[in-house]
């Protein structure tokens, strides 16, 4: 079944550690995009990418990175300089096209130690 | 800029009522418009879209939402709640740059 897998389900962050979140899909899709969570307000655009080897800064990408090698790849680096990472992160892709939905993975829950 | 407001922020209803959960955009064109349902710790399932056509617009489990220009609004019902429909619920409009702009969420809450 084609889709979007998001791993690991739980991740643990130490202070001054980067940390890196997975997101592959095999829907074939051009764009992906990275949203962050937190509780009451709704999603927040990280990172997106329409073409691999290209990508555009969202509403909060300081203290992230993002890398699109591969069409099916988009990870997600969490580095030490977001101060406040804990919070629930989805990947999402979709086809090009305005009126093509989003698809979203089951999301990775980061914490701090 | 666009914008989408869920002016309510947690609803309850008992299980077989009908529902309405609210939705306004700010957006210059056509919008394209979207529902999602978000179940605890899981990502983001698409219900249904609007983009052109008939402003009512079937979905998926039994949702429908309807469009109204001259109210800015898409407007998520169902006629008869149950109680696997408790959730939280984005609406979302679709930006010209290829990106998704959402509202807050609302959170429905079914009791027996």
């Amino acid at each position: 079944d084609g889709g979007i897998t998001q791993s690991p389900k739980y991740l643990f962050r130490k202070e001054g550690q980067n940390v890196t979140l997975s997101c592959e899909q095999n829907l074939n899709h051009d764009a992906m995009y990275w949203y962050r969570q937190d509780p009451g307000q709704g999603l927040r655009l990280i990172y997106y990418s329409q073409i691999v080897n290209d990508f555009q800064k969202g509403d909060i990408a300081e203290g992230y990175s993002v890398s699109r090698e591969k069409k099916e790849s988009f990870p997600l680096t969490v580095t030490s300089a977001q101060k406040n990472p804990t919070a629930f992160y989805l990947c999402a892709s979709k086809r090009q096209g305005l009126n093509q939905p989003q698809h979203f993975g089951d999301g990775t829950r980061l914490s701090i130690l | 800029a666009q914008s989408v407001t869920q002016p309510d922020i947690h609803i309850t209803v008992s299980e077989g009522a009908s529902l309405e959960l609210r939705c306004n955009y700010s957006y210059g064109a056509t919008p394209y418009l979207f529902w999602y349902v978000q179940s605890p710790g899981q990502g983001l399932q698409l219900l249904l879209k609007y983009f052109s056509g008939d402003t009512l617009v079937q979905g998926i489990k039994g949702f429908e939402a309807e469009f109204k220009r001259s109210q800015s609004s898409f407007n998520l019902r169902k006629p008869s709640v149950h109680w696997s429909d408790a959730a939280e619920y984005f609406c979302a409009v679709g930006a010209d740059t290829d990106k998704l702009i959402f509202g807050t969420g609302t959170r429905l809450q079914v009791f027996p």
